[in-house]
């Protein structure tokens, strides 16, 4: 079975600039997340898609980060602008529960992105 | 706000020993928790998963139990090999996974 797939694994981008990225869930998953996680902690959750709707994206800096998740299958994260802080690696999950009752089922990660702006 | 904590934040053993990893959480109300693996690099690999309702769950080597009304969970690995030498996370989920900081285990050959 084939597991979340994400790219690019690596980006480095000056301050200002604009990036994305992209992740292909688990086949059959309706669950998708995005987390952030920065050095030294725990990965924190941007954004939960069950099938193409939003579920929960009360902690994504809307004025410069957006997500879709296009036909309920893959999704693409953008930061525009780009500000220092945002260095961290983006964890893409899926899992097959509809998370309205809460994440009662096993998460699957992707090997995460890592962003570095200078 | 949920907040989870993990004691130690590093932890460093021979190969062998048998060990125990702790977190603990402030907001009892979960559906579950889960033990996740991170190798430099690399994604989180799922250990085990507790439902609210179970005390303990076991995968090989490892045992997880929950006490819920106490806001405690421990990781138990058996005879440490240099394999297991990785960041422990523990993450709660009540509606969403709220992750602590992770504990990185070194086991020493």
């Amino acid at each position: 079975e084939a597991g979340v797939a994400q790219s690019p694994r690596y980006k480095i981008i000056e301050k200002r600039q604009s990036v994305a990225f992209w992740c292909n869930p688990i086949s059959g998953h309706a669950t998708l997340y995005w987390y952030q996680q920065i050095l030294g902690q725990g990965p924190k959750l941007l954004i939960q898609f069950q099938n193409n709707g939003v579920v929960d994206d009360s902690q994504l800096p809307k004025d410069r980060f957006s997500a879709e998740r296009l036909k309920g299958v893959d999704s693409t994260l953008k930061i525009q602008p780009a500000k220092l802080e945002d260095s961290a690696v983006y964890l893409c999950a899926s899992s097959l529960d509809l998370g309205d009752r809460g994440s009662t089922d096993t998460q699957y990660f992707g090997p995460g992105t890592r962003l570095t702006v200078l | 706000k949920q907040e989870v904590t993990q004691i130690p934040a590093a932890l460093s053993v021979p190969e062998g020993e048998n060990l125990v990893l702790n977190c603990s959480f402030t907001d009892s109300a979960i559906y579950n928790l889960q033990w996740f693996r991170q190798d430099p690099g690399k994604g989180l690999t799922s250990l085990l998963l507790i439902q609210s309702s179970q005390r303990e769950q076991t995968s090989g080597r490892l045992n997880a139990s929950l006490d819920k009304s106490s806001g405690r969970s421990t990781l138990y690995i058996a005879a440490s090999q240099p394999g297991d030498s990785a960041t422990y996370l523990c993450a709660v989920s009540n509606y969403k996974l709220t992750f602590g900081k992770g504990t990185l285990l070194t086991v020493n050959p």
